[in-house]
């Protein structure tokens, strides 16, 4: 398997445009996260979801975040309108049960100038 | 509230040394603890999953412990090599849902 596939790797931007970021899933997995990391707040667990319904999404700070997961095999997260502070890396991940282990996608570096 | 902690912040040690990273939480009523590796620039590796009702686990030259009633698993790394030079971080689940709360990170330096 490919793994966790998250795109774009990289992303630059202006305050006040919109930002989506993309994640796909290993297949076969039913559970899906967003996960910000910054040098500040450390790793912080944005939203889950099971079988493509967000379960917890308390960690999503404010309403200019959304999430959605319109099938099993992709993920969106997009920020309208960005701000500097948004600047992170964004990583997504998987797993399925029995086992509990999650698998890292790449990340995505996101740049708000 | 659950808190992870992790310390120390940064440890350099030389090649073949064994070693102990530390992680600590707050709330004994975790459902399972996790150990990952992060490498620059990448993402997250799961490294051992300890569930709430063990001790220990293993793998290769990676032992995690886990001590519920104090509040702290180890991860602890025989002969270390350079390849093992990452940061680490620990990771506690608290209950029935999958939410992980992450410590900062230990971030190791094995020198060749």
């Amino acid at each position: 398997d490919a793994g966790v596939i998250q795109s774009p790797r990289h992303e630059v931007t202006e305050m006040g445009q919109e930002v989506t970021l993309r994640c796909k899933p290993i297949s076969g997995h039913d559970y899906l996260f967003w996960y910000r990391q910054t040098m500040m707040r450390g790793l912080e667990l944005l939203i889950y979801f099971n079988n493509n319904v967000p379960i917890d999404d308390s960690g999503m700070p404010e309403d200019r975040f959304s999430a959605k997961m319109p099938n099993a095999s992709f993920s969106t997260l997009k920020i309208q309108p960005s701000e500097p502070r948004d600047s992170a890396v964004y990583f997504c991940a998987s797993s399925h049960l029995p086992s509990d282990t999650q698998y890292f996608g790449p990340g995505t570096r996101l740049t708000v100038l | 509230k659950q808190e992870v902690t992790q310390i120390p912040a940064a440890l350099s040690v030389p090649e073949g040394e064994n070693l102990v990273l530390n992680c600590s939480f707050t709330d004994s009523a975790i459902y399972n603890l996790q150990w990952f590796r992060q490498d620059p620039g990448k993402g997250l590796t799961s490294l051992l999953l300890i569930q709430s009702s063990q001790r220990e686990q293993t793998s290769g030259r990676l032992n995690a412990s886990l001590d519920k009633s104090s509040g702290r698993s180890t991860l602890y790394i025989a002969a270390s090599q350079p390849g093992d030079s990452a940061t680490y971080l620990c990771a506690a689940r608290m209950d029935s849902s999958y939410k992980l709360i992450f410590g900062s990170g230990t971030r190791l330096l094995v020198r060749p």
